[in-house]
């Protein structure tokens, strides 16, 4: 059982928009940074999203993070087909002495 | 270019050690912190740890604690993890990855490209 919660799967056509939702708490995402992971098949993962709703050089804009309160999401627009991955959320935790959590992960399939 | 290399699959019995490496280059290794994080078959992502490669404070997951050791060796710019007293369910792909800035504004970039520990009798 992880300590953020997320849909364990998402899907959308070609050129959709779709989006990933991650809930935690008070410790976590609600006084914590958010951080999103994409993971190809068979790859490691690799950044996405860092806090919050900062891109790393190299990450499409059509990728973006939002936070509110012990929630985040991912949104992803103009689906394409190389996007179809795993999506991991994570936080720190104050409660839990300098430790990270996950999310389940998101299996994103681009029908 | 940043880049991390961990050493090759293994396969251990029940009960056995591991030490899985993460060598760094790239960057200064001791500006940075590294994170274990590990993925057993089909299933998410499971933080492990964490070890500061300035001062050596490492901090564990609670489950691991007494069974895992995070070490680094500065003049190699090379990260440890060791796990004790393997169990079937310790068998999973154990990825490493550089953490700045050290605490809970950093993020995890760039990631090695994974170990396979196999724990089978």
């Amino acid at each position: 059982q992880s300590v953020l919660t997320q849909p364990p799967s998402a899907s959308g056509t070609p050129g959709q928009r779709v989006t990933i939702s991650c809930s935690g708490s008070s410790s976590n995402i609600g006084s914590n940074y958010v951080y999103w992971y994409q993971q190809l098949p068979g790859t490691a993962p690799k950044l996405l999203i860092y806090r919050n709703n900062q891109r790393p050089s190299g990450v499409p804009d059509r990728f973006s993070g939002s936070k509110s309160g012990t929630s985040a999401s991912l949104a992803i627009s103009g689906l394409r087909s190389e996007d179809e991955a795993d999506y991991y959320c994570a936080a720190w935790d104050d409660s839990l002495s300098g430790s990270w959590v996950f999310g389940g992960g998101t299996k994103l399939t681009v029908l | 270019q940043v880049q991390l290399v961990q050493s090759g699959a293994e396969v251990k019995k029940p009960g056995a050690s591991v030490k899985v490496s993460c060598k760094a280059s790239g960057y200064t290794f001791t500006s940075y912190g590294i994170s274990w994080v590990r993925q057993a078959p089909g299933q998410g992502l499971e933080w492990m740890g964490w070890i500061s490669a300035y001062n050596g404070n490492t901090n564990y997951a609670q489950k691991l604690q007494g069974r895992v050791t995070m070490t680094t060796d500065t003049s190699t710019s090379t990260a440890y993890m060791e796990l004790r007293s393997l169990r079937s369910d310790d068998t999973a792909v154990y990825y490493c990855a550089s953490w700045a800035p050290l605490g809970p504004g950093g993020w995890f970039d760039p990631w090695g490209q994974g170990t396979l520990v196999t724990v089978s009798s």
